[in-house]
């Protein structure tokens, strides 16, 4: 069965400063991968997604991600991180050799620090 | 604005009771997705349908269901409620057949079980 990890449950990062938000994945074949964000009492917000092609994915507010196979991971980055940024954020897999289930690891809350 | 409507957004209820709770997708979104979302448990797949047919199940419990009607709303049944039950939770539209598209969230629905 498909399953990603987000190792970290916060990062703190100061604004301006490049950010990181790790995540790992478990598929038995190439997985669909995507990124959401989630602000308070808000529902999720997709960020930007990886199905095939490029390993370097560029989405929605100057995130972006790296696609590893070799490593399994689909970290979220940006170059400069803003106050605005501070949320939850969700990486999710979806195993296309199975069926439709999108599963989501448990989320990574970023703190920007001013 | 998602586009996906949930309802309702706060729902207080008592232990052994049964609640349902409404999710209108997109317009022209054939598939839904129902999550639950709790504090230690994090995003937690339940179960979606494409065009009235079920074609995901995850973890739900058996005092669960759902279905989704012809006008492609859907409703998720939460019956004999527990504690453990008090969760938001989220439906998610998608306009891609086989998950390949990024889920549209809606606001989610607040239960809690006293």
């Amino acid at each position: 069965a498909q399953s990603v990890a987000q190792p970290e449950d916060q990062v703190n990062v100061a604004e301006g400063n490049p950010l990181t938000v790790k995540c790992t994945y478990s598929v038995s074949g190439n997985p669909y991968l995507f990124w959401y964000v989630q602000y308070p009492n808000r529902g999720l917000q997709f960020l930007l997604k990886y199905i095939t092609g490029d390993n370097l994915v560029k989405g929605s507010y100057g995130f972006e991600a790296e696609f590893n196979k070799s490593q399994t991971s689909f970290h979220l980055k940006k170059p400069s991180a803003l106050v605005s940024d501070s949320a939850l954020y969700f990486c999710a897999v979806r195993d296309p050799n199975r069926d439709d289930k999108i599963i989501f690891g448990k989320g990574t809350r970023l703190h920007i620090l001013p | 604005d998602s586009g996906v409507t949930q309802t309702p957004k706060h729902l207080i209820t008592a232990t052994g009771q049964r609640v349902t709770l409404r999710c209108s997708p997109r317009s022209g979104d054939l598939s839904v997705y129902w999550y639950q979302q709790s504090l230690d448990q994090g995003l937690q797949f339940l179960i979606q349908y494409y065009n009235g047919e079920e074609r995901a199940k995850g973890n739900i419990l058996e005092r669960f269901s759902a279905q989704q009607f012809p006008d492609l709303h859907s409703e998720l049944n939460l019956s004999s409620l527990e504690l453990g039950d008090s969760a938001l939770y989220f439906c998610a539209s998608s306009g891609l057949s086989g998950g390949t598209g990024e889920l549209f969230f809606g606001e989610g629905s607040r239960l809690t079980v006293l």
